[in-house]
């Protein structure tokens, strides 16, 4: 157990719909980072929020949003779900600024049909 | 912005050693890492370059040049578990997230 827990493992949902992906950090860590990993593209960065606040913003959709609210634990909602947005989406957190590197969740695997 | 290139696929005997080449671009430079990725799993860290030289950690070493743009994981005694990606990432000077290569898949043979 890496201390960082995504829910749900596992999410299969239609076109069209809306799905909300939640992150709770390892306890300590100020940061939250979103990734998304498919199969062609590898580990591509979406957002990260640090105490609360938006802090860099990567190839993430105008359809994607996330927040990090005050107890840490951080949500990213995806809607109007296309077929391509299909793939594992992985949370990781770390103390703070940069450092020694970051902590993986297990990741939820999006199945969009 | 940043451009890391690895090799997509490697391969390798159980037993051997297999050096798995990164090279960067990056405006600034402020680390660079490589996790270990087993399909459908979570990558984990395995090393942290900032400075230039080799860093050893068990049958794990990492090296880094930042005049050339380039790093190495070198893998010793392999085992048919270390059959996995293996992710380079850097990070920029004065940026927090870490920027991720696609990959390069590594297979053992026995």
């Amino acid at each position: 157990d890496s201390g960082v827990t995504q829910t749900p493992k596992h999410l299969i949902t239609a076109t069209g719909q809306r799905v909300t992906l939640r992150c709770s950090p390892r306890s300590g860590d100020l940061s939250v980072y979103w990734y998304q990993q498919s199969l062609d593209q590898g580990l591509q960065f979406l957002i990260q929020y640090y105490n609360g606040e938006e802090r860099a913003k990567g190839n993430i959709l105008e359809r994607f949003s996330a927040q990090q609210f005050p107890d840490l634990h951080s949500e990213l909602n995806l809607s109007s779900l296309e077929l391509g947005d299909s793939a594992l989406y992985f949370c990781a957190s770390s103390v703070g600024s940069g450092g020694y590197g970051y902590t993986f969740g297990s990741g939820t695997r999006l199945t969009v049909v | 912005g940043q451009n890391i290139d690895q090799p997509t696929e490697m391969t390798a005997t159980e037993g051997a050693i297999v050096q798995i080449n990164c090279t960067y671009q990056t405006s600034g430079f402020n680390g660079l890492f490589w996790y270990q990725q087993h399909a459908g799993e979570a990558p984990t860290f395995l090393s942290y370059n900032v400075l230039d030289g080799l860093e050893e950690k068990g049958r794990f070493s990492s090296f880094l040049s930042r005049s050339k743009g380039y790093s190495y994981l070198l893998l010793k005694e392999l085992q048919m578990k270390d059959s996995a990606s293996y992710l380079c990432a850097v990070r920029a000077y004065r940026d927090d997230k870490i920027i991720f290569g696609k990959g390069t898949r590594l297979h053992i043979l026995p």
